[in-house]
Order: structure tokens, then sequence, then C-alpha cells
């Protein structure tokens, strides 16, 4: 079965600070990982995806993320977190055998104090 | 448009009403789904179109809820006979590849639904 796992629900980091947001997923076939990000009433906005080639993706707003086979792992990093970078967070993979659909984590809530 | 666009933004609905959400994606794009975004959760697929024909309705909770696209473009959720589950925001994503390819979906802001 495809799902995706975000063991932190909230992470607090300071304002200048290097910033992880961790995900693993599992998947049947090739995986395709996406991250998105959600402010306060609004949708979902597309930071950055893994499809091939370069473990290490860059993306919207200066993040990037590591993908990782052996530790089916696709964390979101940020060398220098803003206040601005305060948001909940989804980690996302597309379905190998169904591409219609869209595993999405639970979430994970990014504190970035000034 | 220039992104996908929902309506209405909020309702309330009593329970046992009938509600329908609008959404109209982005020009061209040939994919559209439905989300389902309960609170505090991430979001679950409820059904997808492939221009006007609905490939994959798996996702859809109960024969309460249907959705439609007949014309390939704006893209309608209905819930008849509202229950209190059925509160949480309701996401359209449209994508330009077939079957969303591995290009990425792009959200309207969302239908918050509230059955008292």
């Amino acid at each position: 079965a495809q799902s995706v796992a975000q063991p932190e629900d909230q992470v607090n980091v300071a304002e200048g600070n290097p910033l992880t947001v961790k995900c693993t997923y599992s998947v049947s076939g090739n995986p395709y990982l996406f991250w998105y990000v959600q402010y306060p009433n609004r949708g979902l906005q597309f930071l950055l995806k893994y499809i091939t080639g370069d473990n290490l993706v860059k993306g919207s707003y200066g993040f990037e993320a590591e993908f990782n086979k052996s530790q089916t792992s696709f964390h979101l990093k940020k060398p220098s977190a803003l206040v601005s970078d305060s948001a909940l967070y989804f980690c996302a993979v597309r379905d190998g055998d169904n591409f219609n659909k869209f595993y999405f984590g639970s979430g994970t809530k990014l504190n970035v104090k000034p | 448009g220039a992104g996908v666009s929902q309506s209405p933004r909020y309702k309330v609905a009593k329970r046992g009403q009938d509600v329908a959400l609008r959404c109209d994606p982005i020009s061209g794009h040939v994919s559209l789904f439905w989300y389902q975004q309960a609170l505090g959760q991430g979001p679950e697929f409820l059904t997808y179109f492939q221009n006007e024909a609905q490939l994959d309705k798996s996702g859809l909770p109960s024969d309460r809820f249907f959705a439609e696209r007949p014309e390939g473009s704006v893209s309608t959720l209905k819930i008849q006979r509202t229950q209190q589950e059925d509160s949480a925001v309701y996401l359209c994503a449209s994508s330009l590849v077939l079957g969303g390819g591995p290009g990425e979906l792009f959200f309207g802001e969302g239908s918050r639904l509230t059955v008292l």
C-alpha cells in the first residue's frame, strides 16, 4: 500500500537556523515525491518535486529536499529559516501503480521564531 | 484563469441539506481532482476526472457524494443530505498532464464546509 509518514507534528526553529522537515514513504514502483506548503485558510502551494535524477532537488523560496532511496525518505530542508516560512508542510507521493492518486502525509507545522 | 478557483469559500449547512461546491480549474488542464481535508489532517483523495470522464471515484466516502465535470472544465462536487462528519475543507486541484503525470497538482484555496 502507498503511504507517506511525517513523524513530527510540529517543528520549532529559530530564525536564521537550518530547518529539516522529515518525510518517509512507501510506494510500489518508482516514487514521485512532492512537497507542498499551506498557509492558514489557503490552498496547498507546490514547493518542489523529485521525479528522477539528482537526489537533491531545489525548489521555491530557497527550499530543497533530499531523496534517499535506501531510507525511503524525502526530507525538506532550508539552510536559513525565515519567520515567514512558518506554515503547514505536506509531503506527498504519487502512486506508481495508479497515476490518479497522490497520497499526502498528515502535515508538519513549522514554527520559526524571531 | 490564472489559478484554480473554488466557490463558495465558506459554506454552513444544516444537517440534511444538500450542498454544491464548484471548481474552475486552470484553463487547459486536462486532469481535475477533488480532495477532502479534515481539520489537522492531510488531504485525502476523493475523485479524479480526465476531461469530462470520471475515471476514479474510489475515494468518495458514500453514495451521498457525487461529482461531475460535464464539459471537461468546471466541476461540481455535490453532497446530499449532509452529515456532521462531512465537515471539512474540500480542495480542488488540476494538472496539465494526463493522470497528473509526474507533474504537480495546482490547488484551489478550498471550500470550507461546516455542517451544523
